[in-house]
């Protein structure tokens, strides 16, 4: 099983600042890589998939990058909806989902 | 606008089937990945299984002797049965469909998830 590794665990921000989330994967899993948000009661949101793609209607203050093994999901200015929990997941053997980060207001 | 609608029993008694039911509106079910995925406190979020729409299905490894996952196209529905189950199957299961048609490259969209409790 390929565990995905997320840090920090909490990230405490202001609105506006920029948030940098990384997942580590437990082996090479090329760019099969997607990022999501989930909102206290509410289901997971697909932010990002495939390392670097937005998924529909996605701000563009969103972004990813990396390859192979380390990620970085970046939210470039911090807007007050943006606090959430943050989950990566991975499909190059079947799936799996890193535990969270928590992004909370400062 | 793509509407998935999950429901169940809300409480099973351990070594029991649970069945669930994932009802789409707003859309075909019809040339897309559908999945099943668990959430608990502890272990986080779980895929459980997909099925394409042809039929052809996947299983997570660690639930596939217990897991079947089906669709009815006519109803516009999916199904999930898990076997013999535990305390452990406690979890909000949800159902999402993959965003594009050839891969399954992300869950988009989910619907809002069923609790499910294993107690006897």
């Amino acid at each position: 099983e390929i565990v995905l590794t997320q840090s920090p665990a909490t990230l405490s921000l202001s609105p506006g600042e920029r948030a940098t989330l990384s997942c580590r994967a437990s082996q090479n899993i090329s760019t099969y890589l997607a990022w999501y948000q989930q909102k206290p009661g509410r289901a997971p949101r697909l932010l990002i998939y495939d390392v670097s793609n937005r998924a529909t209607g996605i701000p563009a203050r969103f972004s990813g990058s990396g390859s192979g093994t380390d990620f970085t999901l970046t939210i470039s200015s911090l807007e007050p909806e943006d606090f959430a929990l943050y989950y990566c997941q991975q499909r190059s053997t079947w799936y799996t989902f890193g535990q969270g980060t928590k992004l909370d207001i400062k | 606008q793509l509407q998935l609608q999950e429901s169940g029993p809300g409480r099973v008694k351990p070594s029991e089937t649970l069945s669930l039911t994932c009802s789409v509106s707003g859309g075909s079910i019809s040339g897309y990945f559908w999945s099943w995925i668990r959430q608990t406190p502890g272990e986080g979020l779980e895929w459980v299984a997909y099925i394409y729409y042809t039929g052809n299905t996947n299983y997570n490894p660690s639930l596939k002797s217990r897991v079947t996952i089906s669709l009815d196209t006519s109803k516009n529905q999916i199904s999930l049965k898990l076997r013999t189950v535990t305390a452990a199957d406690t979890a909000v299961y949800y159902c999402a469909r993959g965003r594009s048609r050839w891969e399954l490259t992300g869950f988009d969209p989910w619907g809002q998830g069923t609790p499910v409790t294993v107690s006897s």
